[in-house]
């Protein structure tokens, strides 16, 4: 049972304008959201997150918009650059505390010089 | 600093054969290590977390297991891999409690 959902498994976007990656997900118990990146044969690296208790959380070209009422984030780049190319996964916390992240399947960008 | 190891990077197993993936972490202690999988298609399933030494639980049954023997090691084990246990299976430890460092990953080939 996927709880948390990528359901763009690809998305291309020119260099320079915005990419937006989406996540849905079904329990609305989860607490706190995470986005996290991933280069061929590397593990995936913390990106950027959001509390449940906010609706936006901005860090330099990245942010991300919480819609708790619909259950769906987004994960927004702008400017896009080569290399942002990478695929991107969507996490959720549960309440039961950090030791269980669910991971979305990944939408792998790709950024168009 | 702290960081991570995972090996081998790549893995190809027949049918039937045991497992044995290593995870070491380094300049932390005591830290909360995971073993997640991606399948082909499918998101990264957590298999194992541990919170110590010998302490290991499941979150999946499945024809894998965890131990730890030692606070920095976290070892990924099986005593006869099926095809179904094809995927990327990557480490983790906890760095908060918002996220995690994950290791290289290692691509496992169950042929």
């Amino acid at each position: 049972d996927q709880q948390v959902k990528q359901n763009s498994p690809s998305l291309s976007v020119q260099e320079g304008r915005i990419s937006i990656l989406n996540c849905d997900y079904t329990n609305s118990m989860f607490d706190y959201f995470l986005w996290y990146k991933k280069y061929p044969a590397e593990g995936p690296t913390f990106l950027i997150s959001i509390s449940s208790i906010k609706d936006k959380n901005e860090d330099g070209r990245f942010t991300v918009f919480l819609n708790k009422s619909a259950k769906h984030l987004s994960l927004h780049i702008v400017p896009s650059q080569p290399g942002d190319s990478a695929v991107y996964f969507c996490a959720a916390r549960g309440q039961t505390g950090a030791n269980n992240l669910f991971f979305g399947t990944g939408t792998r960008l790709t950024v168009i010089p | 600093s702290q960081t991570i190891h995972q090996w081998p990077a790549t893995l190809v197993q027949p049918v039937g054969s045991p497992l044995s993936l290593e995870c070491t972490v380094e300049g932390t202690s005591n830290p909360n290590l995971y073993w997640y999988r991606q399948a082909a298609g499918r998101g990264l399933q957590l298999l194992f977390y541990s919170v110590g030494i010998g302490q290991i639980s499941s979150e999946v049954p499945q024809n894998l297991s965890a131990s730890r023997p030692q606070d920095r090691q976290f070892i990924l084990s099986s005593k006869k891999l099926l095809l179904s246990d094809s995927g990327f299976y990557l480490c983790a430890y906890r760095i908060s409690n918002y996220g995690y460092t994950f290791g290289s990953g290692t691509r496992l080939t169950v042929v």
